[in-house]
């Protein structure tokens, strides 16, 4: 399958700091790219859904102005927590689509997963 | 709403032995399903799906079947391997492989 890397792989940064997460899809072109956030024993959470060249489609709850998300290329997207505190801390997924990532078929590919750490 | 519940771990079995990792859901209409494993320090990979009543996906030995009348897809393998010991997660979508909701994983942990 399809190769998606997330850098850094954890990252620990004082409260009211801001944390930059990048997901690419190393050996294939997504349009569109998904944004995942997983608390301890619980279930993986769509965040977002990150369109190249257009504004991300966030879910019901989720702070658009606190994660901000930018696609600026078919091969990376970036997830930045603003102002971060410590009920961000969590373990961030992104996912990509393997021929493009936005019709129903398009099978999504994981990245490893980044681990913030807010103190 | 849509959701997925999956039984917790961690999963504790001897090499051979058979597995069984239950999920039950609840959607509206009628969801595709998919089992997703994560081995440590890697994504999610898809290990099966399927996309109507009655189907059975299969893949590496594992297989579950898309029972509607239960709203089940349990994973089951008749032998595991110790290379087997990752997380499961047990997931369903409306829109195929788009927004997908996800169950809470369970930790298999293979022993020699």
């Amino acid at each position: 399958g399809a190769v998606v890397s997330q850098h850094p792989s954890w990252v620990i940064c004082k409260s009211g700091t801001s944390v930059k997460i990048e997901c690419r899809s190393l050996d294939f072109q997504a349009t569109t790219m998904f944004w995942y956030r997983q608390f301890p024993k619980q279930s993986l959470m769509l965040m977002a859904t990150s369109n190249e060249g257009s504004k991300a489609t966030y879910e019901q709850g989720v702070e658009k102005d606190k994660f901000l998300i930018n696609h600026a290329s078919l091969t990376l997207s970036t997830l930045t927590v603003t102002s971060a505190h410590p009920e961000d801390s969590s373990f961030y997924i992104c996912s990509a689509g393997g021929n493009g990532g936005a019709s129903f078929d398009d099978e999504q590919f994981f990245g490893p997963g980044t681990r913030l750490t807010v103190l | 709403g849509n959701s997925v519940t999956q039984m917790e771990g961690p999963v504790t079995l001897s090499e051979e032995a058979f597995l069984t990792i239950n999920c039950t859901y609840t959607a509206t209409g009628y969801p595709s399903l998919f089992w997703y494993v994560q081995y440590p320090g890697e994504g999610l990979q898809l290990l099966l799906k399927a996309t109507k009543a009655d189907d059975k996906g299969s893949n590496k030995g594992f297989e579950a079947t898309y029972r509607k009348e239960t709203t089940s897809f349990h994973l089951e393998k008749g032998s595991v391997q110790v290379s087997d010991s990752a997380v499961y997660f047990c997931a369903l979508s409306r829109t195929g492989f788009q927004k997908l909701v996800f169950g809470t994983g369970t930790r298999l942990l293979v022993s020699p």
